[in-house]
């Protein structure tokens, strides 16, 4: 399968600190893709890694690619109470022909004000 | 930017109605797609569509079907609803079907209750 899986699932911390989720996929990857969910809103693209590439940055988010070990990484740093919410991750094999994403259930991220 | 709007963003409907859910994008994109999500379950693709009237079966099709007349609008229609079609449905576009290496723009959602 396709999915990423998140892990934790659920992640509570404190306004300031940061936070970090990870991703696990089972297949060869081209890319990973990390969306954010704020509650009962749609995804938002946050950012794309390359099979290629080791670490991308964008502002406060760090993102790690290891595909030695298939799997990938999140970091928000000094988290604000603004970064609640789920986040996903989405592999991306092309070799497989299918032309959608797959989400898996996401890590659900609290910040405390 | 690119908006991705859903015709309501709360429905109740009674089984066995016919339910449309419609979605529009403005920024011609090739693809649009239909997913819904539950607790625990993720998003799940229901189908998508690369051009007008073209349209395939994501993992989940039974008890759905879809319409693309126009390339801004995708419609998901639930022939006879059933109280296991509660859930929330999302639909997204994004420009170019074959490489997947870009993004996917999500709408706000529809949270469609059968009673």
């Amino acid at each position: 399968s396709q999915q990423g899986e998140e892990d934790p699932q659920a992640l509570s911390i404190q306004e300031g600190e940061n936070a970090t989720m990870n991703c696990s996929y089972k297949t060869s990857i081209n890319n990973l893709q990390w969306y954010r969910q704020n509650s009962g809103r749609g995804l938002v693209h946050l950012i794309l890694i390359r099979s290629n590439e080791r670490e991308k940055h964008s502002g406060r988010l760090r993102v790690t690619l290891d595909t030695s070990k298939k799997s990938s990484s999140l970091l928000i740093t000094a988290s604000r109470a603004a970064d609640t919410a789920s986040y996903f991750c989405a592999p991306v094999n092309m070799d497989t022909g299918r032309r959608a994403l797959t989400f898996g259930s996401g890590t659900r991220l609290q910040v405390q004000p | 930017d690119v908006k991705v709007t859903q015709s309501s963003r709360y429905l109740v409907k009674r089984t066995g109605e016919k339910v449309f859910l419609e979605c529009v994008q403005d920024m011609d994109h090739e693809n649009m797609f239909w997913y819904r999500q539950d607790p625990g379950l993720g998003l799940r693709l229901i189908y998508f569509s690369y051009d007008v009237k073209m349209k395939e079966k994501g993992d989940i099709p039974e008890g759905y079907s879809v319409s693309r007349e126009k390339k801004e609008r995708f419609s998901l229609i639930l022939e006879s609803a059933s109280t296991n079609q509660t859930s929330m449905y999302l639909c997204a576009s994004s420009l170019f079907p074959e490489t997947l290496q870009e993004t996917q723009y999500f709408g706000p959602g529809t949270r469609l209750l059968v009673l």
